[in-house]
This record gives C-alpha cells, sequence and structure tokens, in this order.
C-alpha cells in the first residue's frame, strides 16, 4: 500500500525565516513519482514541482527548494526567507506508475508566516 | 490555461436531498478525479474516472456515485445527502501519462 505522512500539522513562523516542510512516502514500487501543491486560502491547489523514483537530484526555484532522499523515503520541501504569501497549506503527494495513476495525499501542512 | 471549474463554490443542501456537484475541464484531459477534504484528514479519492462512461471507486466511494457522460464533465452525486457529507469537495483533471493533476476551486458543501 502506499502512504505519505506529514509529520507537521502546522507551522508558524516569522517572515525572513527559513522553514523545512516534511514528507516521508511509502511504497514498495519502484518507480513512483512526488508531487507538492500548494493550497492558498482560495482554496485551488497549485502545482509546485514533480520528481521521479529516478531523479534524486535536489531542485532549487527561487525560494523554493526540494531534497529527495531515497534512502530515507522523504522528500523534504524548503522555503527560504519565507513571506506573508506563502501562508498556505502544503500537501506532498505519491503517485505510482502504472497503477490507476491516483494521487495519494498526506494530511497536508499548514504554513502561517507572519509579518 | 488549464482551467477546471468546479459549478458551486458554496452549496447548502439539506439531510436526504440528491445533490450534483459538478466539474468541467477545458484542457480535453482522459482523466478526472473527485476528492473530498477534511481537516486532519488531507485529501481523500472519491471517485476516478479514464475515460467517457469510465468509473472507478476511490477510497471512500460509499454514499457517492458519478456520471460521465461527456469528456470534459465529471459528475459526483449524493444520493441521499447526509451530515457526515458535510465537506469541501475538489474536482481534478489530468492526462493518461503521469503529469500534474489540476483542479478546480472546490466546492464547500453544508448539509443540514
Amino acid at each position: 500500500a502506499q502512504k505519505v505522512t506529514q509529520a507537521q500539522t502546522e507551522i508558524s513562523v516569522v517572515e525572513k525565516e527559513d522553514v523545512t516542510l516534511d514528507c516521508v512516502y511509502e511504497t514498495r514500487d519502484t518507480t513512483y513519482y512526488l508531487f507538492w501543491y500548494k493550497q492558498p486560502p482560495s482554496g485551488e491547489l497549485v502545482f509546485l514541482i514533480r520528481r521521479n523514483s529516478f531523479d534524486e537530484q535536489n531542485e532549487i526555484s527561487g525560494r523554493y527548494s526540494w531534497n529527495f532522499q531515497k534512502s530515507t523515503s522523504s522528500f523534504n520541501f524548503t522555503i527560504t526567507a519565507s513571506q506573508v504569501v506563502d501562508s498556505a497549506v502544503y500537501f506532498c503527494a505519491l503517485l505510482i506508475q502504472g497503477g490507476s495513476e491516483k494521487l495519494v495525499f498526506g494530511k497536508g501542512t499548514k504554513l502561517t508566516v507572519n509579518p | 490555461d488549464v482551467k477546471v471549474t468546479q459549478s458551486s463554490r458554496y452549496l447548502v443542501k439539506r439531510t436526504g436531498e440528491k445533490v450534483f456537484l459538478e466539474c468541467v475541464q477545458d484542457m480535453d484531459h482522459e482523466n478526472m478525479f473527485w476528492y473530498r477534504q477534511d481537516p486532519g484528514l488531507g485529501l481523500r479519492l472519491i471517485y476516478f474516472s479514464y475515460d467517457v462512461k469510465m468509473k472507478e471507486k476511490g477510497d471512500i466511494p460509499e454514499g457517492y456515485s458519478v456520471s460521465r457522460e461527456k469528456k470534459e464533465r465529471f459528475s459526483l452525486i449524493l444520493e441521499s445527502a447526509s451530515t457526515n457529507q458535510t465537506s469541501m469537495y475538489l474536482c481534478a483533471s489530468s492526462l493518461p501519462t503521469v503529469t500534474e493533476a489540476f483542479f478546480g476551486q472546490g466546492t464547500r458543501l453544508t448539509v443540514v
């Protein structure tokens, strides 16, 4: 069975702080994909990144960076110099290729960035 | 831009009513999904569809059914609404290859 765990339910930081959102996944499959989505207060989930199981390179996009480590089954997300607009619920998700192609989501981490 | 549109942003229905939640996507995506989002539980898959007239149960299909008569439209039906179906409902679509899913803005349903 596939499972995604986001142990941090809520995080609160002050603007300009760095913050890391944790994601741990479980699967027996060797080919899979990991995603991060952002859900701002407006409600619509916004895609941030996709990473496949064969690509362990870390990725940086502006203030966002992702650390994928197969050895620990983790796909953590770091926001550098956080801003108030980063306040949202962030979801990590897992998709198995060749399976039903449905996303399995973690329970989400609510990030609040205070001015 | 990919657009997934849900017919209502907020909905209030009475217990026992038959409720239809509509979702339309404009990118010719084969896959469509209905999720339910509850505090502390994250997103849970109710039903999904790979093609017109095809549907598969997700993790929590009880009390729900779906209809996909046209490729762009995927409807979620609550046959007899109950208070425990009060929730945020999210529709999504994607291509049949492994790509990201695109989500609608959500329908917050309250059953009284």
